[in-house]
Formats: C-alpha cells, structure tokens, sequence
C-alpha cells in the first residue's frame, strides 16, 4: 500500500522556521519525481514546489523562492521542506505528493503562523 | 504562468444525471512532442487529500468509476460525470503540469 505521511507542522511565530518531513513508503520512490502542495483553510489548491528524483532539478513557486528549501533523501524515503521567514499567509495544510501521473498524496500537515 | 479558469464555480446536480466542468487554460499544455496533454483532474472531498481521478487529459485513474471521463486537448478540457452519485458530491479541481503547476481555482458540486 502505497503511504505518504507529512510531519512536522504546527504554530510558529511570523518569522519563524519550520521543517516539514514526509516518509514515504510502498513504491519506488527514488524514480519519481516528488511536490509540495499547499491549501490555505478554505481556499484551492497551491503549487510550492518541486524536485526530481535524483535532485538535480528543483523549482518553486515565486513567493516562496529564498525563503523555501525542498530536498530528498532517496536512501530514507524521505522528503522535505524547509520554511523560514514565514508569514500569516503561509498558513495552510501542506500535502506531500508524487509526480502527476503517480497520483500519491499524503493527508497533510497543518502549518499555523500567527503571534 | 498558465491559468486555469474552470466554469462554473459550483453546481448542483439531481442523482443520475449528467454533471460537466470546463477548464480552460491560458496557454496550450500539450507537449507536442509525445501528443500528451499535461491535465489533469482531482476530487477533493473535506478533510481529505486530493484524489486523482483523471490524467493525460483523458486517461482514468486505475480504480476510479468509469461514470468519470475527461475529454478536450491544446487549452479546453471537460470532466463529465455521466450519472451522478451522492459520494460524488465534492470539490474538482483540474490541474496543468506543462510548466510550474497550476490548478483551477476548484468546482463544487452538490447535490440538487
């Protein structure tokens, strides 16, 4: 069964850091490319960003260039994205997903920034 | 970046009947290099992830009713649920991955 669980979010400050994780399991995921994607409570859906399978190529969405890293550690399953310089406007439930076609997401995290 | 504009906003459907979603988007997504549409097309019900339902435009998920079919190529897409049912009721959002991803800003669909 293929499983993708986001960790990590949570209440930080206006500023702030935080770093999400996603463990993935029941596919290759070394061969697939991975994205975060966000939703702010209520609204649509949000492309952050995206990194291929070997990490050689990586893109974010403009409001979060500088402020956002994504990586991937192939050897742990593992994705990851760093936040900082976060703003109320990052407030959203964060979902870890495959490439398009794979059509793996995982529930979410929720990341809350607010003083 | 390419938009996508997807009409109506929301709707409301009587069990069994037929309900249709447009997306339009700002700049082709066919690659034209392998003939494929790069749309896609998700479910969202509350509380839950994306589902994806359709892909390459046309291409059912394994696993998804075959009362869900996409149609359309270059900027013009429709996802048609031939015979609604109560579980169907829930947020559709199609989905480009040409370029930088973008999605529709999501079509709500209850039940009449």
């Amino acid at each position: 069964e293929v499983q993708l669980v986001e960790s990590g979010g949570g209440l930080v400050k206006p500023g702030g850091s935080l770093r999400l994780s996603c463990a993935a399991s029941g596919f290759t995921f070394s061969t697939y490319s991975m994205n975060w994607v966000r939703q702010a409570p209520g609204k649509g859906l949000e492309w952050v960003s995206s990194i291929s399978s070997t990490s050689d190529y990586i893109y974010y969405a403009d409001s979060m260039e500088g402020r956002f890293t994504i990586s991937r550690d192939n050897a742990k399953n593992s994705l990851y994205l760093q936040m900082n310089s976060l703003r109320a406007e990052d407030t959203a439930v964060y979902y870890c997903a495959s490439e398009t076609v794979g059509g793996y997401w995982g529930q979410g995290t929720l990341v809350t920034v607010s003083s | 970046d390419i938009v996508m504009t997807q009409s109506p906003d929301s709707l409301a459907v009587s069990l069994g009947e037929r309900a249709t979603i447009n997306c339009k988007s700002s700049q082709s997504v066919l690659y034209g290099s392998n003939n494929k549409n790069y749309l896609a097309w998700y479910q969202q019900k509350p509380g839950q992830p994306p589902k994806l339902l359709i892909y390459w435009a046309s291409t059912r998920k394994s696993g998804v009713p075959d009362r869900f079919s996409g149609s359309g190529s270059g900027t013009d897409f429709t996802l048609t649920i031939s015979s609604l049912q109560a579980e169907d009721v829930a947020v559709y959002y199609c989905h480009q991955h040409y370029s930088f991803p973008t999605f529709g800003q999501g079509t709500k669909v209850d039940l009449k």
